[in-house]
């Protein structure tokens, strides 16, 4: 039973361009949470996706948007990068069912020069 | 404003001492706490789920408690071993964040020597 798989694992894009990082849930579930760690610092919840709509928001900039498929794999776009930008990206899913546990990817570093 | 506190940020102890993780909240309203580890460079790997209504789950070597009123979590691990090694975080999901939004404390790094 795969887990939560995220691709790439590594990328590296300069001030300016845009990324686009990839998120395929555990099977089962169908609700998708993104999350960005900064080196030493606890993950920051940035969006969560279900039923193909950002269901919550955390305080991230427009620059950070998402999409959610009809299989429920994910999407996370950031458009005009910073160097602030670089950290791990972590994409969770779960089900809607309460109380369930959120299972973690092991994240893309996105590194920005 | 929703908060989760960790304590110490690291930790160094020798192996096979017993130790204790601390994570705080400042809102008692939660719908359920994780306790995660995390090696580096790595994701995250869910170790304990406790719900609102519990006092405690165990796993093993773990052992995690949670006090709604006193705003406190502790995670547990009895007799350390140098594969411990690695930062433990908790994340709280607070009452009015039932969609999923974690709220994480900055983690506590653990290292256990030989």
């Amino acid at each position: 039973d795969a887990g939560v798989t995220q691709s790439p694992t590594h990328l590296i894009k300069t001030r300016g361009q845009q990324v686009t990082l990839r998120c395929s849930p555990k099977s089962g579930h169908d609700t998708v949470s993104w999350y960005q760690q900064a080196l030493g610092q606890g993950p920051q919840f940035i969006f969560q996706y279900y039923e193909e709509e950002e269901r919550q928001r955390g305080n991230f900039p427009d620059r950070f948007s998402g999409h959610q498929f009809p299989n429920y794999s994910s999407e996370l776009n950031v458009n005009a990068l910073l160097l602030g930008d670089s950290a791990l990206y972590l994409c969770a899913s779960s089900s809607r069912k309460a109380n369930q546990p959120q299972h973690f990817g092991d994240g893309t570093r996105l590194s920005i020069l | 404003k929703q908060e989760v506190t960790q304590i110490p940020a690291a930790l160094s102890v020798p192996e096979g001492e017993n130790l204790v993780l601390n994570c705080s909240f400042t809102d008692s309203a939660i719908y359920n706490l994780q306790w995660f580890r995390q090696d580096p460079g790595k994701g995250l790997t869910s170790l304990l789920l406790i719900q609102s209504s519990q006092r405690e789950q165990t796993s093993g070597r773990l052992n995690a408690s949670l006090d709604k009123s006193s705003g406190r979590s502790t995670l547990y691990i009895a007799a350390s071993q140098p594969g411990d090694s690695a930062t433990y975080l908790c994340a709280v999901l607070f009452y009015y964040n039932q969609g999923g939004k974690l709220i994480f404390g900055q983690g506590t790094e653990l290292s256990v020597k030989p």
